[in-house]
């Protein structure tokens, strides 16, 4: 079974912080990692991640996949109240989560 | 097109009852992932099906729970005799192929209480 690790479980930032998330990953056949973001709902995807050292953008949000290291991080710079939630990354094979990232941005 | 659709959103049930979960694809989408979440806790994977076959059931618990993915209509997943525990949050997920570029849709959940 493909193991998908988070870290941290929990961070706490004030807005504007730049926090930096991980996801590591010990995945047969690996062909890509994803990262969602679940606020009180539905997880809403983000980011899929296929090569490595490719960055890929969304806003203030980026990724990118290390597969030397089994290893993806998740950037979030200049944090707003709004980028509260947990981000969960996953590995498409299978689609196993890890535990998830609590986010709490205070203002 | 309506995205995923999963219903009903809200679902009480006594402790030995049956309930039973449905989740609408959205259209074009033949595989669909089942999840648990209990409350402060990440996505549990129960289930891969595609259309009328079960592909990976690893994550679901072996008595009380099935799931269906029939020809015909939406997913269905089913829990027998439901206790406590059973008390969560059930997310579906689809795409139209596995590893699909823009990821997988999921559903706004079905949240079920056992009382």
């Amino acid at each position: 079974e493909d193991k998908v690790v988070q870290s941290p479980l929990s961070l706490v930032v004030h807005e504007g912080d730049t926090v930096t998330l991980n996801c590591s990953y010990e995945v047969t056949n690996f062909r890509s990692l994803l990262w969602y973001k679940q606020e009180k709902k539905a997880p809403t995807f983000l980011f899929m991640l296929t090569s490595s050292g490719i960055e890929k953008k969304s806003g203030r949000l980026s990724s990118i996949l290390d597969k030397k290291e089994l290893s993806s991080i998740l950037n979030i710079t200049a944090t707003q109240t709004g980028d509260s939630a947990i981000y969960l990354c996953a590995g498409p094979n299978d689609m196993r989560f890890g535990a998830g990232t609590r986010l709490t941005v205070k203002p | 097109n309506a995205g995923v659709m999963q219903n009903p959103r809200h679902l009480v049930r006594r402790r030995g009852q049956e309930a039973r979960l449905r989740c609408s694809p959205m259209k074009g989408h033949s595989h669909v992932y089942w999840y648990r979440q209990l409350p402060e806790e990440g996505l549990k994977f129960m289930v891969y099906l595609q259309k009328e076959n079960i592909i990976d059931e690893s994550g679901m618990p072996k008595e009380r729970f099935s799931a269906e993915f029939p020809k015909e209509g939406p997913s269905i997943l089913r829990i027998q005799q439901v206790v406590r525990g059973d008390s969560a949050a059930y997310f579906c997920a689809s795409s139209p192929y596995q590893g699909a570029e823009y990821g997988y849709t999921f559903g706004s959940g079905t949240r079920l209480t056992v009382v």
